[in-house]
């Protein structure tokens, strides 16, 4: 069984560009989550989606946005890119008992 | 708002030595606890989930408690091998998949 599918892997940007990551969740998982990991802040929580619809967010500004398809795949968008957003961005799908499986992660670099 | 805290920060250990990882979270309403392993570079694997019901689970090596009532769950490794050797991360969740992360302990184990 497949598991949580991210590309692309690496990828570097430049100040003011704006960037979209995919996720494709686990075969039967309804529910995916993005999350931001930074030396500094750790872990931080971006957003869920469900069934299409956004269902949690976390405190990040409105250039952060996400989408869910209807085959349950997800995207993230940022947008005005900021040297600070230099993270590994990392996707986890999950079924109806909660238990989170983790992509491997998109690691943006902004210059 | 969810406080999740690790000690120790970080532990080396010698081959073979039994461990206990602490994580401390602030609100006692959580849903889920989950633990998870990070390799430098990689994404999280996921290594047990206590939902609020339970007390423990198992896997192997590895044992995971819960006390809600003092905010408090443990992760017990047993026999190390250099292969643990890992950051180790837990996460709580109030609902939904909004997980709020400790940040981490990072565990040598030595030959």
């Amino acid at each position: 069984k497949a598991g949580v599918t991210q590309t692309p892997r690496y990828l570097i940007k430049t100040r003011g560009q704006q960037v979209t990551l995919s996720c494709s969740p686990i075969s039967g998982h309804r529910s995916v989550s993005w999350y931001q990991q930074t030396p500094g802040q750790g872990l931080q929580f971006l957003f869920e989606y469900f069934s299409e619809t956004q269902r949690n967010k976390g405190n990040f500004p409105g250039r952060f946005s996400g989408r869910q398809f209807s085959n349950s795949r997800s995207e993230m968008n940022v947008s005005t890119l900021e040297l600070g957003d230099s993270a590994l961005y990392l996707c986890a799908s999950s079924l109806s008992n909660g238990e989170l499986f983790f992509g491997e992660g998109s690691r943006l670099t902004v210059l | 708002k969810q406080e999740v805290t690790q000690i120790p920060a970080a532990l080396s250990v010698p081959e073979g030595e039994n461990l206990v990882l602490n994580c401390s979270f602030t609100d006692s309403a959580i849903y889920n606890l989950q633990w998870f392993r990070q390799d430098p570079g990689k994404g999280l694997t996921s290594l047990l989930l206590i939902q609020s019901s339970q007390r423990e689970q198992t896997s192997g090596r590895l044992n995971a408690s819960l006390d809600k009532s003092s905010g408090r769950s443990t992760l017990y490794i047993a026999a190390s091998q250099p292969g643990d050797s890992a950051t180790y991360l837990c996460g709580a969740t109030g609902g939904g998949n909004k997980l709020t992360f400790g940040t981490g302990t990072q565990l040598k184990v030595e030959l």
